[in-house]
């Protein structure tokens, strides 16, 4: 079936140790996304992609920071965690540019820092 | 900006015991409204899209509805693996979803 595949399901890294997180999709959709999110909180978007125009949000920080080498793969890096970055980070992606479909989101990767 | 407000945040209700989920929103020009179930450490599963005020779906127990203001997901009869948290989603002009907090639903036997 296609899917959206986030790896690791589970991470843990140290505060200020750096941590890629991964997306791939079969999908072959133009369109991925990065979600935060913490417990209880609405999913907030970090970055999207439209093919490999990058859009960040203007409150994402610094730390954060995304690759999209092809279509089907995106990652997420944190370049120095801390505390407040713990929190489950969910992909998704949508058909095309423009479009007004559903979102189809990955598994998530929760993240812990020690 | 757009905004959602959902309510309550946490529902606990019997088997059997129907009920209906809000969804306030505030959007520039929408282009959808959107339902999601996510169960405890996955991501957000598609439930429903609305377009325009006055359209209802169904799916099994769950029935959404759309006003100019607000979105229902009603329950009828809710069981126990209906538990879960419901996500309310808009999506405007930006065509870029802006997610709710959500509500918790636990449906005891």
């Amino acid at each position: 079936d296609a899917m959206v595949i986030q790896n690791p399901r589970y991470q843990v890294t140290q505060f200020g140790k750096p941590v890629t997180l991964s997306c791939s999709q079969t999908l072959n959709h133009n369109v991925m996304y990065w979600y935060q999110q913490k417990s209880s909180q609405a999913p907030k978007l970090l970055f999207h992609y439209y093919d490999k125009d990058f859009n960040n949000e203007a409150d994402t920080p610094d730390n954060f920071q995304s690759r999209r080498p092809n279509t089907s793969f995106c990652f997420l890096d944190i370049r120095s965690p801390g505390l407040g970055d713990a929190a489950m980070y969910l992909c998704a992606t949508s058909p095309r540019r423009g479009g007004n479909e559903k979102l189809f989101f990955g598994s998530g990767t929760q993240l812990s820092v020690l | 900006e757009d905004q959602v407000t959902q309510s309550p945040e946490a529902l606990r209700l019997q088997e059997g015991e129907s009920s209906s989920l809000n969804c306030s929103y505030t959007v520039s020009g929408l282009r959808g409204l959107f339902w999601y179930r996510q169960d405890p450490g996955k991501g957000p599963e598609f439930l429903f899209t609305l377009y325009s005020a006055g359209e209802e779906k169904e799916k099994e127990r769950l029935k959404a509805t759309l006003t100019k203001k607000e979105s229902f997901l009603h329950i009828t009869a809710p069981k126990p693996e209906d538990s879960a948290t419901y996500l309310c989603a808009v999506m405007g002009g930006s065509y870029i979803p802006t997610f709710g907090r959500g509500t918790s639903l636990i449906v005891h036997p």
